[in-house]
């Protein structure tokens, strides 16, 4: 596709139980973002993917929460026994270049934990 | 306190200019962005400047940089309704690759 892509779009779950995220990325971006966005606030980082360089995990608000990516392809973010602060909207980014000046976002994936 | 600093709402009648603005607090920024956020949407870039510009102009938006005061603004000629949105203002600091962003400024847009 054209875009960032992420899925679900929208994904209840119950307090306790593990969720996966996957992001694509635009093709050829080498750099890859993880953003949390709780409702009515501005965007927390997560996690930065730079081609095959070790990630930048020091936005991962805590050891439940981890992502993956496989080389320049698709990311996926795994939130374990989650909480009801965990709601939030997670987003995604992708960029071409490592000094990140266009950086492209998904629509993102809401997540509720009741 | 904050990184990047923006105030929270702006309101502003339809045909009318809207400023936005934006304060950052160190210097070695190299890119700044907008960003603009429609409810329920993710965010679209809408433009950026590098740290040696002072001004980019892109059809109706026009982002001014000051340096020395640490400011950016996104000016949006005859703003529409179209343009209600919240709009945030990111920095990149220099030797870093990771955005910090605003907690952005809601546009509205009213007749």
């Amino acid at each position: 596709g054209a875009g960032v892509s992420q899925s679900p779009s929208n994904k209840v779950t119950e307090k306790g139980k593990d969720v996966e995220l996957r992001c694509d990325p635009i093709s050829g971006h080498t750099a890859l973002y993880w953003y949390r966005q709780r409702l009515g606030q501005g965007l927390e980082f997560l996690i930065y993917f730079q081609g095959n360089s070790a990630p930048d995990k020091s936005g991962l608000p805590s050891d439940r929460f981890s992502a993956e990516r496989t080389g320049e392809s698709v990311s996926t973010l795994t939130i374990q026994r989650t909480q009801q602060e965990d709601s939030a909207v997670y987003l995604c980014a992708s960029s071409p270049t490592i000094s990140g000046n266009t950086i492209y976002f998904g629509e993102g994936s809401w997540l509720t934990v009741v | 306190g904050e990184d990047v600093e923006q105030s929270l709402f702006l309101s502003v009648r339809e045909g009318d200019s809207s400023v936005i603005n934006c304060t950052y607090t160190d210097s070695s920024s190299t890119y700044l962005y907008w960003y603009k956020q429609e409810p329920g949407a993710g965010l679209q870039l809408l433009t950026y400047i590098f740290s040696n510009m002072d001004m980019k102009q892109d059809q109706r938006l026009t982002v001014l940089l000051n340096k020395k005061d640490k400011h950016l603004s996104l000016r949006i000629a005859d703003t529409q309704t179209g343009d209600s949105a919240i709009y945030f203002c990111a920095e990149i600091l220099g030797g870093s690759y990771i955005p910090t962003f605003g907690r952005g400024t809601s546009l509205i847009v009213h007749p």
